[in-house]
């Protein structure tokens, strides 16, 4: 079956660590995107990709980096300059021949801070 | 800009209520309207769409109209199941060089009692 692959599911951080969050699709979709979650504040988009090699910021980059090295494949870094890393983050996909389509997502990781 | 404004939850509501979740939303250009719905531990599922005025969206048992003149798209259900606890997202994308990408609301938390 396709969809959109996260892992891992937990994740926990030591102070000055980096870590990193994968997302795998198998829809072959072009456009790829990052969430964050936190209680009561929806989800705010922290990085998305149009292409192979190519990405654009989202509301939120700052403590974090990611690459598109393959279509099927956009892992999220979270830097130790990321303060307050503790969220659920999520992984998305979509086509992008016209603007109606809709975006697919993963089971999240959940980020905690040891 | 662009932005969604929903409902604040909680929504508490006994088996077999009516349901309305309101959905209200500002936009550059023409925007296409989804609702998305996420279970606990989840991601994110897609539940219906509207890509312009007038349309309706359906599924499982939902319900919502795209309203151009009152920029709205609220999420209806005549008969709520327990199995219909969630957290609803409505959400919007538009045209451009952002093509694909999704503003959301807060997300709306919704609990049914048997």
């Amino acid at each position: 079956d396709g969809g959109i692959t996260q892992s891992p599911k937990y994740l926990f951080r030591k102070e000055g660590q980096n870590v990193t969050l994968s997302c795998e699709q198998n829809l072959n979709h072009d456009a790829m995107y990052w969430y964050r979650q936190d209680p009561g504040q929806g989800l705010r988009l922290i990085y998305y990709s149009q292409i192979v090699n190519d990405f654009q910021k989202g509301d939120i980059a700052e403590g974090y980096s990611v690459s598109r090295e393959k279509k099927e494949s956009f892992p999220l870094t979270v830097t130790s300059a990321q303060k307050n890393p503790t969220a659920f983050y999520l992984c998305a996909s979509s086509m992008l021949e016209t603007d109606n389509q809709p975006q697919h997502f993963g089971d999240g990781t959940r980020l905690s801070i040891l | 800009g662009n932005s969604v404004t929903q409902m604040e939850g909680p929504v508490t509501l006994s088996e077999e209520a009516f349901l309305t979740i309101n959905c209200t939303y500002t936009a550059t250009g023409y925007p296409s309207l989804f609702w998305y719905v996420q279970y606990p531990g989840e991601g994110l599922q897609l539940l219906l769409k509207a890509t312009k005025a007038d349309d309706k969206g359906s599924n499982k048992g939902f319900e919502a109209t795209y309203r151009k003149e009152t920029t709205s798209f609220h999420l209806e259900k005549g008969s709520v199941q327990v199995s219909d606890s969630a957290v609803y997202f409505c959400a919007l994308s538009t045209r451009g060089s952002t093509l694909g990408r999704l503003y959301f609301g807060r997300g709306t938390q919704l609990t049914v009692w048997p």
